[in-house]
């Protein structure tokens, strides 16, 4: 089955400054790419994603980048803001049906 | 539209307790799914339905049972709670590629 990998686990940034996530994944098959936003006791919610036809998607101060020859994903996010202080998610999946979910990384942006 | 809705949203059980959890969605989805989140372990999916009167096994299975009797519900069963069943259980619905999350049920096994 399919497995994602997640890094860093944890990532403290100034507000201003850039943060990066990093993901890879082992199935050739897979064809969609989402990220989740989790905020503390809060369910996830879907930030942006990217399907295998597209190597870049943005969308105001994120965007997502795909290499399919590498099966890795990265999630970018400039400017940041205490509110984008959460636990971000990637996940890939083959025809939508099923998501395998890395295990997370928690974002602390420092005013 | 409540969107997804989950019961209860907290729950205590002593191990070898059963209860179901219960999901409700009103946007008419075709997919439910049901995972549960773990520190450090990300979202694992346990369950999953593709359409009323189906469910198939996910990553996580043993332990659980489910059911989709009705489109808009899905419900996960205990059937003897265990302390490793303590996390939390979200639930979650599509019909297009995006997700929608339930708000997460937090049970603890004692």
């Amino acid at each position: 089955g399919e497995n994602v990998e997640q890094h860093p686990s944890t990532l403290s940034v100034q507000e201003g400054d850039s943060a990066v996530i990093k993901c890879t994944y082992s199935d050739s098959a897979s064809n969609y790419f989402p990220w989740y936003k989790q905020e503390l006791g809060k369910r996830p919610q879907l930030i942006i994603d990217i399907r295998s036809n597209v190597g870049e998607k943005k969308d105001q101060r994120i965007a997502v980048t795909l290499n399919k020859t590498a099966k890795h994903f990265s999630l970018h996010i400039t400017e940041t803001q205490p509110e984008d202080s959460a636990v971000y998610f990637c996940a890939a999946s083959s025809g939508y049906s099923t998501l395998t979910f890395g295990k997370g990384t928690m974002l602390l942006v420092s005013p | 539209n409540a969107g997804v809705t989950q019961t209860p949203k907290f729950r205590v059980l002593k191990t070898g307790q059963s209860m179901t959890l219960l999901c409700a969605q009103d946007m008419n989805h075709e997919y439910m799914y049901w995972y549960r989140q773990d520190p450090g372990m990300g979202l694992r999916l346990i369950h999953y339905s593709v359409g009323e009167g189906t469910t198939a096994k996910g990553e996580v299975p043993d332990g659980y049972n489910v059911s989709r009797l009705k489109k808009q519900n899905f419900l996960l069963g205990l059937e003897s709670a265990a302390p490793s069943q303590t996390s939390v259980y979200f639930c979650a619905s599509r019909t297009g590629p995006e997700q929608y999350f339930g708000p997460g049920t937090r049970l603890t096994v004692t």
